[in-house]
């Protein structure tokens, strides 16, 4: 099993740019959420995508869009980048259950805006 | 709303001593809490979680942690460390099962000294 891929590992950008980070979730799992981890800081939710749909959203504003596929990957696009958006941006898969499911975290992909 | 203070940014201990990270939770709803691990280039990975059964949680590699609702408190304690733990650890809490977002504390690094 190749638990939670993301690509890519590091992007280099420029302000005013746009960018998409890809994510591969865990096998089994149909739940995909997003996370943006500042340098020195925790992860901060970003939005959660289930059934192809974002089921929840964090405080991010709508320059952060997603998208899920019916095979449960999922994208994360950041539009008019600003140099605030530089972080490692990660990813997490989960089943859907009502009881409680660990959240599987990629090794995220490290956004660097010039 | 919920949040979580991790009260120690920084704990240095010596190999073979007790490891004490501190966390303060809030949450309006009955909380679910875990600690996740951080190594550097690496992804998250849960050590472990508290979601209403037992008060003293045992996760992996040796950690445990307390929940007291009275304290407001999650610690995670090992009684002895190895080089291998120094790493970035984050207090987490939801007021779900863990299946939809996670708020994450700021985090601790630990040392470990030889």
């Amino acid at each position: 099993d190749a638990g939670v891929t993301q690509s890519p590992t590091h992007l280099i950008k420029t302000r005013g740019q746009q960018v998409t980070l890809r994510c591969s979730p865990k096998s089994g799992h149909d739940t995909v959420s997003w996370y943006q981890q500042a340098l020195g800081q925790g992860p901060q939710f970003i939005f959660q995508y289930y059934e192809e749909e974002e089921r929840q959203r964090g405080n991010f504003p709508d320059r952060f869009s997603g998208h899920q596929f019916p095979n449960y990957s999922s994208e994360l696009n950041v539009n008019a980048l600003l140099l605030g958006d530089s972080a490692l941006y990660l990813c997490a898969s989960s089943e859907d259950s009502p009881n409680y499911n660990e959240q599987f975290f990629g090794p995220g992909t490290r956004l660097t805006v010039l | 709303a919920q949040s979580v203070t991790q009260l120690d940014s920084h704990v240095s201990v010596s190999e073979g001593t007790p490891v004490l990270l501190r966390c303060n939770y809030s949450s309006s709803y009955s909380p679910s809490l875990f600690w996740y691990v951080q190594h550097p280039n690496k992804g998250l990975q849960l050590l472990l979680k508290y979601t209403s059964a037992a008060t003293l949680v045992k996760g992996i590699n040796g950690f445990e942690a307390e929940f007291k609702k009275s304290e407001t408190s999650f610690h995670l304690t090992k009684p002895s460390a190895h080089m291998s733990d120094a790493a970035e650890y984050f207090c987490v809490v939801t007021s779900d099962t863990g299946r939809r977002a996670l708020t994450f504390g700021s985090g601790t690094r630990l040392q470990v000294q030889p």
